[in-house]
C-alpha cells in the first residue's frame, strides 16, 4: 500500500522480555517519527529520524528504549526488559522531509501489552 | 505542553456542519496550524493545515482569524464516520526535533443520527 505500515499490529509480552516494533514509512519520505499513546492519553513524542540519523533522542522515556533506521527507510523501535507501564499504542509517522508544511502521515500503530 | 485549547467534547447532527474551535493565542508568526483526527483504535489522520489564509480541501475547511489567535475547523456535512477526536496542533518551526507534533487532549466530536 501507499501508506505507513507498522508491524506487528498487536503484541503481548511478558514483563522483562524485549520487543521490537517495526515501521515502514511511505516511500521517499526521509523524516520518520515515533510516538506512543497510553490508554486515554494524548500522543507522546519519542524520537525523530532524518535519514538514518536521530538528531534528538531526548523523548525516549528511558535507556531501555532505542531506535534505529537503516537505508533511510525501515525503522525499528526496541524496548528492552519491558515493564507494564510500557503498555501503549506505538505510532510511527513519516513525512517528505524536515521542512515546514511537511505533513506527517501516521501508520495504524502497534498495540503493546506487557503482562 | 500543547499550545492550543479546545473544548473537550462536541455533538453534531448528521448532515449538519461541524464547527470545531481552537484557541492558539501564543502562536508565532512562522507557526502553522494543523488539524488531525483520530478515529477509535486508528492512527491519527491528517485533515488540513494553514498559516494565515483560510484553506479548503476535500475533507474540511480551515478558518484562521486575522490575528491568528484562533481557528475553526469546519466539516461541511458531518457523517457518522466523522465521529473522532479532533486535534488542533501548532507546529513548531524549524523542524527536526522541534518539528514533532505536540498533541493536546483534542475535542471528541460525536455525530448523531
Amino acid at each position: 500500500g501507499a501508506g505507513v505500515s507498522q508491524s506487528p499490529s498487536n503484541k503481548v509480552t511478558e514483563k522483562g522480555k524485549d520487543v521490537e516494533l517495526r515501521c515502514d514509512p511511505i516511500s521517499g519520505h526521509t523524516a520518520l517519527y515515533w510516538y506512543r499513546q497510553s490508554l486515554g492519553q494524548g500522543l507522546e513524542f519519542l524520537i525523530y529520524f532524518q535519514g538514518n540519523s536521530a538528531p534528538d533522542k531526548s523523548g525516549l522515556p528511558s535507556d531501555r528504549f532505542s531506535a534505529e533506521r537503516t537505508g533511510g527507510s525501515v525503522s525499528t523501535l526496541t524496548i528492552q526488559r519491558t515493564q507494564q507501564e510500557d503498555s501503549a499504542v506505538y505510532l510511527c509517522a513519516s513525512s517528505l522531509g524536515d521542512r515546514d508544511q511537511e505533513t506527517q502521515y501516521f501508520g495504524p500503530g502497534t498495540r503493546l501489552l506487557v503482562l | 505542553d500543547a499550545k492550543t485549547t479546545q473544548p473537550t467534547s462536541m455533538d453534531c447532527a448528521e448532515g449538519r456542519a461541524a464547527n470545531l474551535p481552537c484557541n492558539h493565542s501564543t502562536i508565532s508568526g512562522n507557526e502553522y496550524v494543523y488539524w488531525y483526527r483520530q478515529i477509535h483504535s486508528q492512527g491519527p489522520q491528517y485533515i488540513i493545515h494553514g498559516l494565515k489564509n483560510n484553506e479548503t480541501n476535500e475533507m474540511a475547511s480551515l478558518i484562521i482569524t486575522e490575528d491568528r489567535k484562533s481557528s475553526t475547523l469546519i466539516l461541511p456535512h458531518a457523517t457518522l464516520r466523522d465521529t473522532a477526536v479532533y486535534y488542533c496542533i501548532v507546529r513548531v518551526w524549524p523542524g527536526g526535533s522541534q518539528g514533532n507534533l505536540i498533541f493536546g487532549k483534542g475535542t471528541k466530536l460525536s455525530v448523531k443520527p
